[in-house]
């Protein structure tokens, strides 16, 4: 368990409706990401952050924005949700460990746009 | 363009035997490698990564294989229980944590 919350955990909204999703974690580590799975795909980096108001595109970032403001948070915001957004959301952080860095996530947020 | 593929979606094993899952890469430029186990409506899990200076990682039960001409790597799950049921994603990238490339993931099924 590596410190990650994320809200809300399921979601319905409606086409052209902006959404917001936080992910919260406790550790004080300096990146974090957001990944969307879909079948077929495996995960698919959106945004990621390397520190507070650093962030950057990853490969499917259309539609998307993000906003890390205090070290903890990490808000993934859909401007205008489409259909093709329905999707199961995740974020993670990277550990710092000497050895190895690796990536932790929580532990999802259902999206449907109807 | 997949730049990591699991080609098998999924895979059977009867408990107590060996489970092989297979991951193939392109991108001759990812040098750390990562298995996930993924639970239903749970987040991925981490299992067992391997750095490119390496051709074998251990860690209990798990252990992952790389061949690094071949651009395959392998996780090999001995001996299989019932709680290995679960989706299996390989990952890689081009520094140690730094943004990873996922493959499509292989369901695996233990059975009793």
């Amino acid at each position: 368990d590596a410190g990650i919350t994320q809200s809300p955990r399921h979601k319905v909204t409606e086409t052209g409706t902006p959404v917001t999703l936080r992910c919260h974690q406790t550790e004080n580590h300096r990146y974090m990401y957001w990944y969307r799975q879909d079948p077929g795909h495996g995960l698919r980096l959106i945004h990621y952050s390397y520190g507070v108001k650093d962030t950057d595109k990853g490969e499917v970032s259309d539609g998307y924005s993000v906003s890390r403001s205090k070290t903890e948070d990490f808000l993934l915001t859909l401007e205008s949700a489409t259909s093709s957004q329905t999707s199961v959301y995740f974020c993670a952080i990277r550990s710092e460990g000497k050895v190895q860095k690796t990536q932790y996530f929580g532990p999802g947020t259902r999206l449907l746009v109807l | 363009d997949q730049q990591v593929k699991q080609n098998s979606p999924s895979l059977s094993v009867q408990e107590g035997r060996i489970s092989i899952l297979n991951c193939d890469y392109t991108n001759s430029m990812f040098d750390y490698f990562l298995w996930y186990k993924k639970y239903p409506a749970e987040g991925p899990t981490f299992l067992i990564s391997i750095s490119s200076i390496k051709d074998k990682n251990e860690d209990g039960r798990f252990t992952v294989f790389l061949n690094k001409s071949a651009k395959h790597l392998s996780l090999h799950i001995v001996p299989s229980q019932p709680g290995d049921s679960a989706v299996y994603f390989c990952a890689a990238s081009k520094a140690a944590g730094n943004k990873l490339t996922f493959g499509g993931g292989t369901r695996v099924l233990v059975k009793p």
